[in-house]
């Protein structure tokens, strides 16, 4: 159970173009998910948190109007990367986390987003 | 500034070796403790995780951590390494919300 996929699994885009990355709970309703970015060699740097139903709130830093949140259902949240630049290539993970709660995350496979 | 500390970047060990991961976190207050695993090529995995009670905590694939809240530690354990076990391990904090916040990660690499 708790599993959480992504979509697609890498993507290549040109620069100035927008990209949207799907991340769904497969076996449970999410009432929270959560836009990571990883760097090589990094850690992952939360993005933004995202509730079902309502806007989602960004992490000090991130461009709310870059990077567009949208978690319509319970068990869908899509990440938007507008006017995509090449300093935007990176790779997104989203988790969800249901409502049995206790700050668990299930985590997705990650997104592989290069910009040209 | 508030941040989770893994101050191994990389460790290398022969299998059944003895393994220790340090972690030490700067927030404040009641917190809740997590290690991942992100083997290669695969997502995160949840390896264990620390919210009360016993400090000692114990989790999948042979791994324990123990939780000194004198040290703001979460240190990761493991007897005997296996080659499976070559991964990248995070330590993650959750500091009062529920937002993850993650250490910088520890590649670990096991030789047969």
């Amino acid at each position: 159970g708790a599993v959480v996929s992504q979509h697609p699994s890498w993507v290549i885009c040109k620069s100035g173009t927008s990209v949207k990355i799907e991340c769904r709970s497969l076996d449970f309703q999410a009432t929270t998910m959560f836009w990571y970015r990883q760097f090589p060699k990094q850690s992952l740097m939360l993005m933004a948190t995202s509730n079902e139903g309502s806007k989602a709130t960004y992490e000090q830093g991130v461009e709310k109007d870059k990077f567009l949140i949208n978690h319509a259902s319970l068990t869908l949240s899509t990440l938007t990367v507008t006017s995509a630049h090449p300093e935007d290539s990176s790779f997104y993970i989203c988790s969800a986390r249901g409502d049995g709660g206790a700050y668990e995350q299930y985590f997705g496979p990650g997104t592989r987003l290069t910009v040209t | 500034a508030q941040s989770v500390s893994q101050h191994n970047h990389h460790v290398i060990l022969s299998e059944a070796a003895s393994l220790e991961l340090g972690c030490n976190y700067s927030y404040g207050g009641t917190v809740n403790l997590f290690w991942y695993v992100q083997y290669p090529g695969q997502h995160l995995q949840l390896l264990l995780k620390y919210f009360s009670g016993d400090p000692l905590v114990k989790g999948i694939k042979g791994f324990e951590a123990e939780f000194i809240k004198s040290k703001f530690s979460f240190n990761l354990r493991k007897p005997s390494v296996q080659w499976s076990d070559t991964a990248e391990y995070f330590c993650a904090v959750t500091p009062n919300t529920d937002k993850l916040i993650f250490g910088t990660g520890t590649r670990l690499q096991v030789f047969p």
